[in-house]
């Protein structure tokens, strides 16, 4: 099972500013990485996979980067509703699909 | 538009069974995989089972493996998980998720998501 880590659990970022989140995979999953953003109450959204498609209707200030075994979701110039959790998931080698343990990124 | 609408969730004791429910509309559910992903209070989320567009292929968590068992109705548009000898640690959301595409890379691009059903077991 490839195990996803995510870092930092929690991040603290002011509205207007650049959030920058990571992902670690335990073994190399290509570029088979999505990125999901969850606001409380309600169901995860896809927002990245490919590790740096952008799904249909995600802004462009949302980008994801990496390969292997790194990888990062970028968000600049925050806006209010961009406060979540945020979860990246592998799908190179499954089942099981692997989901990490989540970011939330919260207002500073 | 594509909708995923669950049901079935609830209160249940431990041992007990319970069957969910997706309801899909929007899409040809026959051209997608699709599969079922969970989230016990306040945690994250965990991917429980997925199923090919045909129906003809399964795959579980292994803490599910001979309890729970995924299914699909194309002709209605529906997924199923059947749950039996259900436990506390089953407690949580469950979502139904619809893939990219069939399996195998596709199928574990999560896309659309339903809000979820709530199991919970306790005594």
């Amino acid at each position: 099972e490839i195990v996803m880590t995510q870092s930092p659990a929690t991040v603290s970022v002011s509205p207007g500013e650049r959030a920058t989140l990571s992902c670690r995979a335990s073994q190399s999953v290509r570029t088979d990485l999505a990125w999901y953003q969850q606001k409380p109450g309600q169901a995860p959204t896809l927002l990245i996979y490919g590790a740096s498609t952008r799904a249909t209707g995600v802004p462009a200030r949302f980008s994801g980067s990496g390969s292997g075994t790194e990888f990062t979701l970028t968000i600049s110039t925050l806006q209010s509703e961009d406060f979540a959790v945020y979860y990246c998931q592998q799908y190179s080698n499954w089942p099981p699909i692997t989901f990490g343990q989540g970011t939330r990124l919260e207002i500073k | 538009e594509v909708q995923l609408v669950e049901s079935g969730g609830g209160l249940v004791q431990p041992g007990g069974s319970l069957r969910l429910s997706c309801a899909a509309s929007g899409f040809n559910s026959f051209k997608y995989a699709m599969g079922w992903v969970r989230q016990a209070p306040g945690k994250g989320l965990q991917w429980v089972s997925s199923i090919s567009a045909s129906g003809l292929s399964t795959y579980y968590i292994d803490s599910v493996k001979g309890r729970f068992t995924i299914s699909r109705d194309n002709s209605k548009s529906t997924l199923f998980l059947q749950m039996n000898s259900l436990r506390a640690d089953d407690t949580a959301i469950y979502y139904c998720a619809r893939a990219a595409g069939d399996m195998i890379t596709l199928g574990g691009i999560l896309t659309f998501w339903g809000q979820g059903t709530l199991v919970t077991v306790s005594s």
